[in-house]
């Protein structure tokens, strides 16, 4: 099993150009999460999916960001316009049956907007 | 929803002492604690989780330890070793469907 995997694993562009993370969870987990990691503020959580359906999207700081899950397979996650405020590294997790299972964390993307 | 206070925030350990980290939650009805840990620069891990059904756990050199009554779990490192330096986290499990992980704990072991 590759595990979770992300893409790309570093991304740096300029303020306002559009960014997109993508993501493949391990194969059989039906939940996804899209978490966002920064010093100040700690791992948070943006959104997570159930069964390919978006459930809590309350995390998402705003409506620059978004995200999809078109199928069981793969997840993005978008931001556009990006700002400098949006630098952090952004990490995919999956698991079988939310969050009372063990997560599996991909190896993040490392995002820095200039 | 469930509120989970983790400290201390930052804890240094001399290298083969040992190291506890402590988490207060707050919904009587959890019943899934897990810690994960991350090391610079990569993924958090899962290391070791344990469920309301039982009081302790243990894996080589670290265990957790649940009280119910007083509604805290625990993480204990014994004989600590350099390679345990890392990020700590008792993410807070709201309903089953989703953990909230925080700043956790900055465990560093001191040669």
């Amino acid at each position: 099993d590759a595990g979770v995997i992300q893409s790309p694993r570093h991304e740096v562009t300029e303020m306002g150009q559009e960014v997109t993370l993508r993501c493949k969870p391990i194969s059989g987990h039906n939940s996804l999460f899209w978490y966002r990691q920064t010093m100040m503020r700690g791992l948070e959580l943006l959104i997570y999916f159930n069964n390919n359906v978006p459930i809590d999207d309350s995390g998402m700081p705003e409506d620059r960001f978004s995200a999809k899950m078109p199928n069981a397979s793969f997840s993005t996650l978008k931001i556009q316009p990006s700002e400098p405020r949006d630098s952090a590294v952004y990490f995919c997790a999956s698991s079988l049956g939310g969050g009372a299972r063990g997560y599996t964390f991909g190896s993040g993307t490392r995002l820095t907007v200039v | 929803g469930e509120n989970v206070e983790q400290h201390p925030s930052t804890l240094s350990v001399q290298e083969g002492d040992s190291a506890v980290i402590k988490c207060t939650y707050s919904d009587s009805a959890s019943n899934y604690f897990p810690w994960y840990k991350q090391e610079l620069g990569k993924r958090p891990q899962l290391i070791i989780d344990i469920r309301s059904n039982v009081g302790e756990k243990k894996d080589q050199r670290i265990a957790v330890t649940l009280n119910k009554t007083a509604k805290h779990f625990s993480l204990h490192i014994t004989e600590t070793q350099p390679e345990d330096s890392a990020v700590y986290f008792c993410p807070s499990n709201f309903g089953n469907e989703k953990l909230t992980f925080g700043t956790g704990t900055r465990l560093t072991i001191i040669p």
